[in-house]
């Protein structure tokens, strides 16, 4: 069952703006993992956070988690041409991660 | 680096047919994952496997099995492929994750094989 969900579907940013992208979803989590996929690729890990986590960062991204509102988001700072791609949510419980169906960023030079 | 490679990029297959879909992974990962990616869709879970022998569906196992018989590879079979399988095929592993219970971190993903019934 779809359990994550990005929000917007696409984002489309200047070179060294922000964007930030959210994940909604509906159950009780372990933790949720954020990916990056370029275009006809496999999908690439970029950073976990737990569900007593609520911050954490890793170089350029930013992640938070409320667990209240069951939600993330993904901020990318200073962002550059080679950060297009489509980011994906994952929500991981029970042995199995869940994906949502992504958020397509264009970042323009 | 972790590597995982899937067997083909890109296979063109005819209704009937039985497909394997092979994935190696080279970091000696318990769990692997087969997901298919659609448009639309995003990624959706086949089947798994936390163990050698063992399998666990996922959301869409119908029309699919799988087989790993050995800790590094993981099989996945159509018995006889539809066109509603033209898909991109993604392999993954990981460690048993270290949240508790049953946990995965961080999954390794293979390119994919774009896979083709016509």
């Amino acid at each position: 069952s779809q359990q994550g969900e990005e929000d917007p579907q696409a984002l489309s940013i200047q070179e060294g703006e922000n964007a930030t992208m959210n994940c909604s979803y509906k159950t009780s989590i372990n933790n949720l993992q954020w990916y990056r996929q370029n275009s006809g690729r496999g999908l690439v890990h970029l950073i976990l956070i737990r569900s007593n986590e609520r911050e954490k960062h890793s170089g350029r991204l930013r992640v938070t988690l409320d667990t209240s509102k069951k939600s993330s988001s993904l901020l990318i700072t200073a962002s550059r041409a080679a950060d297009t791609a489509s980011y994906f949510c994952a929500t991981q419980r029970n042995y199995q991660l869940t994906f949502g169906k992504g958020t397509k960023l264009s970042v323009i030079p | 680096d972790v590597k995982v490679t899937q067997s083909s990029r890109y296979l063109v297959k005819r209704t009937g047919e039985k497909v394997f879909l092979e994935c190696v992974q080279d970091m000696d990962h318990e769990n692997m994952f087969w997901y298919r990616q659609d448009p639309g869709l995003g990624l959706r879970l086949i089947y798994f496997s936390y163990d050698v022998k063992m399998k666990e569906k996922g959301d869409i196992p119908e029309g699919y099995s799988v087989s790993r018989e050995k800790k590094e590879r993981f099989s996945l079979i159509l018995e006889s492929a539809s066109t509603n399988q033209t898909s991109m095929y993604l392999c993954a592993s990981s460690y048993p994750g270290t949240s508790g219970g049953r946990g995965i971190d961080e999954q390794y993903f293979g390119p994919g094989t774009r896979l083709t019934v016509t």
